[in-house]
Parts: structure tokens; C-alpha cells; sequence
């Protein structure tokens, strides 16, 4: 059965860093795109990140670039994303996916880690 | 602000039929690029309903079915149940954006 479990999450400050995993099993992770989707509390969800099988590739939405960085260990089956500069607005449960194609749909989602930035 | 719109909340009574709409442009949907749709419970992850417009993942029951016209995408559920009350989020992909754009979500309340 595929699986993803997330970790990391958790109450930060304002300009603080966090750096979330996410572990895959049941499938063969270096064979698909990963990403980074979250939902800010009581909101829709919104994609943060992608990075191609290699790591060689990724895209990132408009509000994250040049703060967070996406990156994976398929030695280790893991995906990561490096959060920096976090702001309120960064605030959300935070949702690794397996993703079929560079920016198709995500199948499955892991359980959600929740990222709190608050003073 | 969404890219794509969908209705804040539709409703139906058991047995009957909803639609949930999916409102793009033509830098994502007009132009081509596929829509999927997940459905969401209170407290859970997102799973994935219908892919590439129209298509179900294995396990997902025959009464939910996706369409495309135009710039608008459409999720509708057909004998309605108790159990399909939920978050509905339709997604695409957004050629002036260049990344993955989702709707605001839809709560879906059968009655």
C-alpha cells in the first residue's frame, strides 16, 4: 500500500525556519514527481512545490520562491521542503503528495504536518 | 482569491443529484489543461476523486462523474448519500501562474 507520513511541523516565530520530511513507502519513489501541497486553516488548498524524480527539477508558487526550497534523498525514500523567512501567511497544514506528471494531479496524500508561525 | 471558482456550498437531499462547478480562463482551463477533483472530510487529507477530467481512480463509486466545457470544469454526484457530505476541491494547471492552481473548495450538505 502506498504511504506518506509527514514530519516536522510544528510553532514558529516570524522570520524563523523549519525544515519538514516526508517518508514514502509502498511504491518506487524515485520513479514520480513529489510535492508540497498546504491548507491554511478553515481555507482551500493551494500547491507550494513540485521537484521532478531526479531533484533536478522544481517549481515553486509565486509567495514561497526565494524562502523555500523543495528537495528529496531517494536513497532514503524522503522528501523535504526547507521553510525560511516564515511569515503568518505560511501558517497551514502542510500535505506531501505523489505526483503523476510534472504538474498533473496528486494521488495519494499523506496525513498533513501543521506549521504555525506565530510570536 | 482562487484561481478557479467554485461555489462556497451546494446541497441535495439522498437520492438526488448535485453539480459542482469549476470556473477557470483561458490560461488554465480554456486552454486545454486537465481537471482533477478531491474529495476532502473534516480533519483528513484530500483523496483523489476524478482524474483528467473525467476519469475515476479505482475504488471511486460510478456516482461521481467529471466533465470539461469551455473554460469551466463540473463534478457532479448522482444518488446522492449521507456519506458524500464533504469538501470538494477542483484543480488544474495555470499556463500564465506556470504552476498547479486549485478552486477555493466546495462543502457539499445533503439534507
Amino acid at each position: 500500500e502506498v504511504h506518506l507520513v509527514e514530519s516536522g511541523g510544528g510553532l514558529v516565530q516570524p522570520g524563523g525556519s523549519l525544515r519538514l520530511s516526508c517518508g514514502a513507502s509502498g511504491f518506487i519513489f524515485s520513479s514520480y514527481w513529489m510535492s508540497w501541497v498546504r491548507q491554511a486553516p478553515g481555507e482551500g488548498l493551494e500547491w507550494v512545490a513540485n521537484v521532478k524524480q531526479d531533484g533536478r527539477e522544481e517549481y515553486y508558487v509565486d509567495s514561497v520562491k526565494g524562502r523555500f526550497t523543495i528537495s528529496r534523498d531517494n536513497a532514503k525514500d524522503s522528501l523535504f521542503l526547507q521553510m525560511s523567512r516564515l511569515k503568518a501567511e505560511d501558517t497551514a497544514m502542510y500535505y506531501c503528495a505523489r505526483t503523476i506528471g510534472v504538474h498533473s494531479f496528486f494521488d495519494p496524500w499523506g496525513q498533513g504536518t501543521l506549521v504555525s508561525v506565530s510570536s | 482569491q482562487s484561481v478557479l471558482t467554485q461555489p462556497p456550498s451546494v446541497s441535495g437531499a439522498p437520492g438526488q443529484r448535485v453539480t459542482i462547478s469549476c470556473t477557470g480562463n483561458n490560461s488554465n482551463i480554456g486552454a486545454g489543461y486537465l481537471v482533477h477533483w478531491y474529495q476532502q472530510f473534516p480533519g483528513t487529507a484530500p483523496k483523489l476523486l476524478i482524474y483528467d477530467d473525467s476519469s475515476r481512480p479505482s475504488g471511486v463509486p460510478g456516482r461521481f462523474s467529471g466533465s470539461k466545457s469551455g473554460t469551466s470544469a463540473s463534478l457532479a454526484i448522482t444518488g446522492l448519500q449521507g456519506e458524500d457530505e464533504a469538501d470538494y476541491h477542483c484543480q488544474s494547471y495555470d499556463n500564465r501562474m506556470r504552476g498547479v492552481v486549485f478552486g477555493g473548495g466546495t462543502k457539499l450538505t445533503v439534507l
